[in-house]
């Protein structure tokens, strides 16, 4: 089962502030994934990359930024954190876009 | 437009009985891949089935079992014998073949209380 590492566990930060989540996968996985989870909107797709250097645009991209700077690491970036970014984040991998192994997740608050 | 519905909000059964949870979808793929996932009370989200549509044959996994009903676009979560523990949100999702993106849709989630 593929290994993926989120951090931090919770953030908290201001308007305006700048965050960077990180994720981490062991399992030689090509794509990976951002998720932000919220009541009523369920899992929706931020960001996704099939390789170092690539980037996707998901379905709600706007006011977000992503990096994949290895295999096995990929970043979720906020430069301009509003609160309408306070939001429960996932970073999934996959091996060729099939099956999703998700890590624990990061809780967001932007005061 | 790919899309998922869950169209069951909370479910609640008793302990050791079996419980089936719908889900629907909308692909113009000829091929796509069916996933179910539960979230815990601890908020990890965790792989539990999956069904590719060329196979006929119904997938099962441990007490999971699928009822792929391709016709109605349909794909069933089944839990038997269900325990405490089987309490969670679970949720459908489906991705498509086309352009290979590897993107995943979710439907927004059943609620399962398992009763003692």
């Amino acid at each position: 089962e593929a290994a993926v590492t989120q951090s931090p566990r919770n953030k908290v930060t201001v308007t305006g502030g700048n965050v960077t989540l990180s994720c981490r996968q062991t399992n030689s996985h090509n794509y990976m994934y951002w998720y932000r989870q919220d009541t009523g909107h369920g899992l929706r797709l931020i960001h996704y990359s099939y390789g170092a250097g690539n980037l996707q645009i998901g379905d709600v991209p706007d006011g977000y930024k992503a990096t994949r700077t290895t295999q096995e690491d990929f970043f979720l970036l906020l430069e301009l954190a509003s609160p309408s970014q306070t939001s429960l984040y996932f970073c999934a991998s996959s091996h060729w876009g099939e099956t999703l192994y998700f890590g624990s997740g990061t809780r967001l608050t932007v005061l | 437009a790919q899309k998922v519905t869950q169209t069951q909000t909370s479910i609640s059964v008793m302990e050791k009985t079996t419980v089936t949870m719908d889900c629907v979808y909308e692909t113009r793929d000829s091929s796509y891949f069916l996933f179910w996932y539960k979230q815990t009370a601890s908020g990890e989200i965790v792989f539990l089935i999956r069904q590719d549509s060329y196979k006929k044959e119904n997938a099962t996994e441990g007490h999971y079992s699928l009822n792929f009903q391709k016709p109605k676009s349909s794909i069933g979560l089944i839990i038997t014998a269900t325990q405490i523990e089987d309490s969670a949100v679970y949720f459908c999702a489906m991705r498509g073949i086309t352009g290979n993106t590897g993107k995943l849709i979710f439907g927004l989630g059943t609620t399962l209380q398992v009763q003692p």
